[in-house]
């Protein structure tokens, strides 16, 4: 079975500083997705950044970056700049190719300090 | 705001009472998925429908819990006689008609329910 890990349950950082959040991955499939979701306090999980297992190019979404280790199964994100709207509890998930269901991490709360 | 609702937001009721939550996709998003998340753990994958067709079931699934989405359109989720650790968030999402070539179709979150098993 496909397991998601995040070991850091938080994470803080100055306003306009830059943060990353781990995250590894166990999956045995050679085509699949992976994904970070940002769900602010009482608000909707947000897709923020996604990378297609098969693609070497990091993918880049304007302050947020991945570094994506394949034979490592490791996906960190990257924030630059941070911006007291990121703070928000943070996601890491994996889904398979052709599948429906998402596996996600357990989670990182990202404190943004002023 | 077209995007995924949920009702009630917030529920609390009694261990073994029923509940009934509800989730209005997307329009035209033919898919849809409900997730539990706990207390400080991420989503966890209950079932999804593909029109109203329920495709796939997690064996958290209990047969106290059953989902419908009659008309492929909105969707229920029904927990019968609940108990304490059915407390939790349960969330919705849906997604599009998959398009050629792509290989996934991103899943948009509703805001969820809360539910508060005394």
């Amino acid at each position: 079975a496909q397991t998601v890990t995040q070991s850091q349950p938080e994470m803080s950082v100055q306003e306009a500083e830059t943060v990353t959040l781990s995250c590894t991955y166990d999956t045995s499939e050679s085509d699949y997705y992976l994904f970070w979701y940002k769900q602010p306090p009482s608000r909707q999980m947000i897709l923020v950044i996604r990378q297609e297992a098969y693609k070497q190019q990091n993918a880049t979404e304007n302050r947020f970056s991945v570094n994506f280790q394949k034979a490592a199964k490791s996906f960190s994100l990257k924030i630059s700049d941070s911006q007291l709207g990121d703070a928000a509890m943070y996601f890491c998930a994996y889904i398979r190719q052709g599948a429906q269901k998402l596996v996600f991490g357990q989670g990182t709360r990202l404190t943004i300090n002023p | 705001d077209t995007g995924v609702s949920q009702n009630p937001r917030h529920k609390i009721t009694k261990r073994g009472q029923n509940v009934t939550f509800r989730c209005d996709p997307i329009s035209e998003h033919n898919r849809l998925y409900w997730y539990r998340q706990t207390l400080g753990q991420g989503p966890e994958f209950l079932t999804y429908f593909q029109n109203e067709a329920q495709l796939e079931k997690s064996r958290l699934l209990s047969d106290r819990f059953s989902a419908e989405r009659p008309k492929g359109s909105f969707s229920t989720l029904e927990i019968q006689r609940t108990e304490q650790g059915d407390s939790a968030m349960y969330l919705c999402a849906s997604s599009p008609r998959a398009s050629g070539g792509q290989g996934y179709n991103e899943q948009f979150f509703g805001p969820g329910t809360r539910l508060t098993v005394l």
